[in-house]
């Protein structure tokens, strides 16, 4: 399967604290791509790194990308209440058709 | 800025019946897809579709399913004969080419239907 992974699969953190979750996957990949979820909501995109690229910010994001080790993880940084939702990495290939595939997602709590 | 529209956001259908889900991609992108989402599981991949055939399909893609894109805009699902573990969010989405740029690729995704079936 070429399907991500992603850990933990549940973290609680207080407001202010950093956040990071991880995501691991199994082949080479063309780029991988970091998105939210709130409950029952549609998947808004945070950040996409590219497989020659190690290391992204955008805002209070920032994303890092180890090609050897095939990971990737995603730190938040001075979290909020707002935070709260699911963060999900997903990872496009190259090889057979070009798709997204989705890891299994981190939920996060951010508690005030 | 450009997005991925689906409608309608919620749908509720008897089991047994006919259900399409519809979908307007990104105007010039050129490859499109299907992700559905049971509730609180992941995001799992169902069609792809280029150059007006699908491309991929995953095992969960059987024979009730359908793809269309009737008149080079719109977007199709169809599920022939609903069954109640077809309830989930479906996502449509649409890249402009395989190595995207992160141009219009921020809307890529539909914010999604909700189908119920009952």
């Amino acid at each position: 399967s070429q399907q991500g992974e992603e850990d933990p699969q549940a973290l609680s953190i207080q407001e202010g604290e950093n956040a990071t979750m991880n995501c691991s996957y199994k082949t080479s990949i063309n780029n991988l791509q970091w998105y939210r979820q709130n409950s029952g909501r549609g998947l808004v995109h945070l950040i996409l790194i590219r497989s020659n690229e190690r290391e992204k910010h955008s805002g209070r994001l920032r994303v890092t990308l180890d090609t050897s080790k095939k990971s990737s993880s995603l730190l938040i940084t001075a979290s909020r209440a707002a935070d709260t939702a699911s963060y999900f990495c997903a990872t496009a290939y190259t090889s057979g058709t070009y798709k997204y595939i989705f890891g299994t997602g981190t939920r996060l709590k951010v508690l005030a | 800025e450009p997005e991925v529209t689906q409608t309608p956001s919620h749908q509720v259908t008897q089991m047994g019946q006919e259900v399409i889900l519809r979908c307007v991609p990104i105007s010039n992108h050129l490859y499109f897809y299907w992700y559905r989402q049971i509730l609180g599981q992941k995001v799992e991949f169902l069609v792809s579709f280029y150059n007006n055939e699908i491309s991929e399909k995953s095992e969960i893609f059987d024979d009730q399913f359908s793809v269309e894109r009737p008149d080079g805009s719109n977007f199709t699902l169809k599920i022939r004969s609903t069954k109640l573990e077809d309830s989930a969010m479906y996502f449509c989405a649409s890249f402009p080419t395989e190595v995207t740029g992160t141009a219009g690729l921020r809307r890529g995704f539909g914010d999604g239907t909700r189908l119920s079936i009952l």
